[in-house]
């Protein structure tokens, strides 16, 4: 089992440039996440998905867009590259809502904006 | 909106215990306890379920006060293994969907 495949592990951009980190799950869960983890903040949601072509903004949306076509796939999208988006990127994907309710994460991505 | 978890950090001595605590302003679902070493993405530990189903782990315990919205986590006879950092993330249900938020974080670190 693959479990959450997130690629690139690490990515160094200029400011302005834009880019994907991708996220796919072979475990058929409807619920997807990203997080971005900073010193001393924990992980802040910023986007989340309860299934196909439905998505919604996390606690820190701004900058970021992602889409879910499919059930597998939630790539998130930086347009134009922020210093202030250097960060450790995590995607998890879980079933909700039950007594086996788990967060499965992604390796991370570690980001880094000049 | 993101729950609080106190203390940001505590250092114990193997043996010890240690109780990590998460708090939320929102009615909670759930409350799952991870672990997260340096460089590495979170492992989960446990669920608590509102109404008092746990699934977790053989030498640590917690808490879950649905009323309070409060939960503890509870590690005995510290090993060094224990050392990282600890989240809560939190599963709340409103508007016919639910969504899942972690916790600020608790650095936990366990010297010989």
């Amino acid at each position: 089992n693959a479990g959450v495949t997130q690629t690139p592990k690490f990515q160094v951009l200029k400011t302005g440039q834009s880019m994907t980190l991708q996220c796919a799950q072979d475990m058929n869960h409807e619920y997807m996440s990203w997080y971005r983890q900073d010193p001393g903040m924990g992980l802040r949601l910023i986007h989340y998905s309860v299934g196909a072509g439905i998505t919604d903004q996390g606690e820190v949306p701004n900058g970021y867009n992602v889409s879910r076509s499919t059930t597998e796939d939630f790539p998130l999208r930086l347009l134009s590259a922020a210093p202030s988006q250097t960060s450790v990127y995590f995607c998890a994907s879980m079933h909700p809502g039950g007594v086996n309710t788990e967060a499965f994460f992604g390796q991370g991505t570690r980001l880094t904006v000049v | 909106q993101q729950p609080v978890q106190s203390p940001q950090a505590v250092i114990l001595r193997e043996g010890e215990d240690a109780v990590i605590n998460c708090s939320s302003s929102k009615a909670l679902y759930s409350v799952h306890w991870y672990r997260q070493k340096h460089g590495e993405a979170p492992v989960f530990l446990m669920i608590l379920l509102k109404g008092g189903e746990q699934k977790g782990h053989e030498k640590i315990s917690a808490s879950f006060n649905e009323k309070k919205q409060q939960s503890s986590l509870y590690l005995t006879a510290s090993q060094l293994s224990y050392s990282g950092t600890y989240f809560c993330g939190t599963e709340n249900f409103t508007s016919g969907t639910y969504k899942y938020i972690f916790g600020t974080g608790t650095r936990l670190k366990v010297l010989a």
